[in-house]
């Protein structure tokens, strides 16, 4: 069964990097997703993708974030210079395309630990 | 605004008993989309069912059963016969027409043997 696939598991990096996380959407699915987690919280929606561009995105997505699709199979997501709150575990979600029977399904996480 | 509430952030039970999840949610939007996903100890997120607003049939999928009262905005998760493999969070969330989707704070079920 095709599943979403995310590298690497985890990341630790220093303040103030540079980190790419990376997703492997399923391989016919045309709508893309990051959310994240901070330890023990709820899930929370980032940003979604499709055609190439960012359809919505939520008040944590802000211009240090980026996301792209640079090739047919990955979909990153950027984060410019962490901060220590950026500490979650980020998810990537795709989905087919009708909304209306359509699910998001959800690759493993990257856990992303900031020092 | 969209919102999703899971009042219990806690549940315990013993082996066999049935529990419920409650999920309450608030959106303005006349077609939604509303899911239910578990996240096991292991940390992924495992899709178990949804529903779209304009079809309120419940569902019922072996041990695993959804009540969803537009009526009352609520979407509730019974499982059966509790089995220690239940044991995980359990998430219940809901999608606008993006799908983007706005998850409540999640409850944890303890099943003890």
């Amino acid at each position: 069964e095709p599943e979403v696939t995310q590298t690497p598991s985890h990341q630790v990096t220093q303040m103030g990097q540079e980190v790419i996380l990376r997703c492997v959407p399923i391989s016919n699915h045309l709508y893309f997703y990051w959310y994240r987690q901070i330890l023990g919280q709820k899930v929370e929606f980032l940003v979604s993708f499709y055609n190439n561009e960012i359809s919505e995105k939520s008040e944590i997505f802000d211009d240090q974030f980026s996301v792209e699709r640079p090739d047919g199979s990955n979909f990153t997501l950027k984060i410019r210079s962490t901060k220590l709150e950026d500490s979650a575990m980020y998810f990537c979600a795709s989905r087919k395309g009708d909304r209306h029977t359509d699910t998001q399904y959800f690759g493993p996480g990257t856990r992303l630990t900031v020092l | 605004a969209q919102k999703v509430t899971q009042a219990q952030t806690e549940i315990s039970v013993v082996e066999k008993e049935d529990v419920t999840l409650d999920c309450v949610y608030e959106t303005r939007d006349t077609t939604y989309y509303l899911f239910w996903y578990k996240q096991p100890p292991s940390g992924e997120l495992v899709f178990l069912i949804r529903r779209n607003s304009f079809d309120e049939q419940n569902e019922i999928s072996g041990r695993y059963s959804w009540n969803f009262q537009k009526s009352t905005s609520s979407f509730n998760f019974t499982i059966t016969a509790s089995q220690v493999v239940d044991s995980a969070v359990y998430f219940c969330a809901l999608g606008n027409a993006g799908n983007m989707l706005t998850f409540g704070g999640g409850t944890r079920l303890m099943v003890k043997p």
